[in-house]
């Protein structure tokens, strides 16, 4: 499979618990984006990496969220002291080349549930 | 910020029913892209449109991109209960800004 991967799929911690999501991109595609989604509503952005840049970054992601994309290949979203606020579907995306045109391929999400 | 307001929020059809959802936004946008999301899992790209009037068709579905690019249409022909899902639009300007998603239209075809 050459899709976005991404893990886990499902996490449940307690409240104040720290998480980390991992995204693999599909190989040669040098933007990834992560988006929160919620219940009856699109994808929020998050922040964007173009290689291992990290070009953007959205108000939603506060200082709690840290994302990094070391190499440029992999990234991984760390949530600290978590919320039940927090509970969401959280989503990866990648995109080739650079223009405005490619497509943005999504993977199937992490469903984080803060309990 | 650039928005994308989709009309309806929700729709619930018989099968066979055709229908039509909208994607509007005051702004510009160089291209825009729909995509289809089933409970659970990360939305599936149905298609991109770049030019302004620009119509595509996947089997029974039809995508109009409106001639000013700020607003798009998404019709079905003879739906069916597969159809059903989340339909997302999102629009994207320069490469290296994010794209931009609507709410989406949650999608209900009753056989």
């Amino acid at each position: 499979d050459t899709g976005v991967s991404q893990d886990p799929r499902h996490k449940i911690t307690k409240r104040g618990q720290n998480v980390t999501f991992r995204c693999d991109p599909i190989s040669e595609h040098n933007r990834l984006y992560w988006y929160r989604q919620t219940l009856g509503q699109g994808p929020e952005f998050l922040t964007y990496f173009q290689n291992e840049a990290q070009l953007e970054k959205s108000r939603l992601l506060s200082d709690r969220f840290s994302a990094e994309r070391p190499k440029g290949s992999f990234s991984t979203l760390e949530i600290q002291r978590t919320e039940q606020g927090d509970s969401a579907m959280y989503l990866c995306a990648s995109r080739g080349g650079t223009g405005y045109a490619t497509e943005a391929f999504f993977g199937q999400g992490t469903r984080l549930t803060v309990v | 910020t650039q928005l994308l307001e989709q009309s309806p929020q929700f729709l619930s059809i018989q099968e066979g029913e055709n229908l039509t959802v909208y994607c509007n936004s005051s702004s510009v946008f160089s291209s825009l892209q729909w995509y289809r999301q089933e409970p659970g899992e990360g939305p599936v790209l149905l298609v991109t449109v770049v030019t302004g009037g620009e119509v595509k068709k996947l089997k029974r579905l039809t995508f109009q991109f409106g001639d000013a690019r700020k607003d798009s249409s998404l019709h079905i022909t003879a739906a069916q209960p597969g159809d059903t899902g989340l339909y997302l639009c999102a629009g994207a300007n320069s490469g290296n800004t994010p794209l931009v998603f609507g709410k989406g239209t949650r999608l209900s075809v009753i056989a």
